[in-house]
């Protein structure tokens, strides 16, 4: 199963709303996970299937989406939220995440 | 807390095997699964294959079918990663990762947490 996000980078503001949208090429039902990426870092759960918000993760982080089509939305980016996110399909093998999307300060 | 710490940097040869381990702590290590990941420069994520702590089950992404080898020992509380016929293209970051699964309206979720921290393994003459 192919994830492809967009976009692949974004430049943003302090305070801008933001999403990102993670597409699979054929359904996975709920079995999608949203991580964050810091450089040099390993990635951190945000989110999982597909809406759940990990615990300690700020509320401004919220996520959807069912069958082929998620999104990612921060509400008002931080300056920690300036990383990179991948998403991820647990839905069958091999496992497979997005190509990325890298979120820079505008 | 729960926690996963990698073992350090390698340097292989083409040709050479590496192993990598992945020790455990702040649970219990045979009641989960792992799983090993793989990120090479630029690349985006890539899932490598699985073992049950407790039963030693495996399971294995094709592209990596005859080349790895996952095991585990209990005792220490640690998980290997063996990865074998290095290339240049196995040069990238190695993490091993606890799966974490929840039942949820019918369905069983999973998803990875925590990572280990990444042992970088490059490949060159």
């Amino acid at each position: 199963i192919q994830l492809t996000q967009s976009p692949s980078s974004l430049s943003a503001s302090v305070g801008d709303r933001v999403t990102i949208t993670c597409r699979a090429s054929q359904g996975i039902r709920g079995y999608l996970v949203w991580y964050q990426q810091k450089p040099g870092q390993a990635p951190q759960v945000l989110i999982y299937p597909a809406s759940t918000l990990q615990g300690g993760v700020p509320s401004r982080f919220s996520g959807s989406g069912s069958g082929t089509h998620f999104t990612l939305t921060i509400s008002s980016l931080q300056p920690e939220d300036f990383a990179t996110y991948y998403c991820q399909q647990l839905n069958s093998y091999p496992y497979t995440f997005g190509q990325g999307t890298k979120l820079e300060i505008k | 807390q729960v926690q996963l710490v990698q073992s350090g940097a390698e340097v292989k040869k083409p040709g050479a095997s590496v192993k990598v381990s992945c020790k455990a702590s702040g649970y219990i290590f045979t009641n989960y699964t792992l799983h090993w990941v793989r990120q090479a420069p630029g690349q985006r994520l890539e899932w490598m294959g699985w073992i049950n702590a407790g039963n030693e089950n495996t399971q294995f992404s094709q592209k990596f079918q005859g080349r790895i080898t996952l095991t585990r020992d209990t005792s220490a509380n640690t998980a290997y990663m063996e990865l074998s016929s290095l290339t240049s293209e196995d040069t990238a970051v190695y993490y091993c990762a606890r799966q974490v699964t929840a039942p949820v309206n019918g369905l069983l979720l999973r998803w990875f947490d925590p990572w280990g921290q990444g042992t970088l393994v490059t490949v060159s003459s």
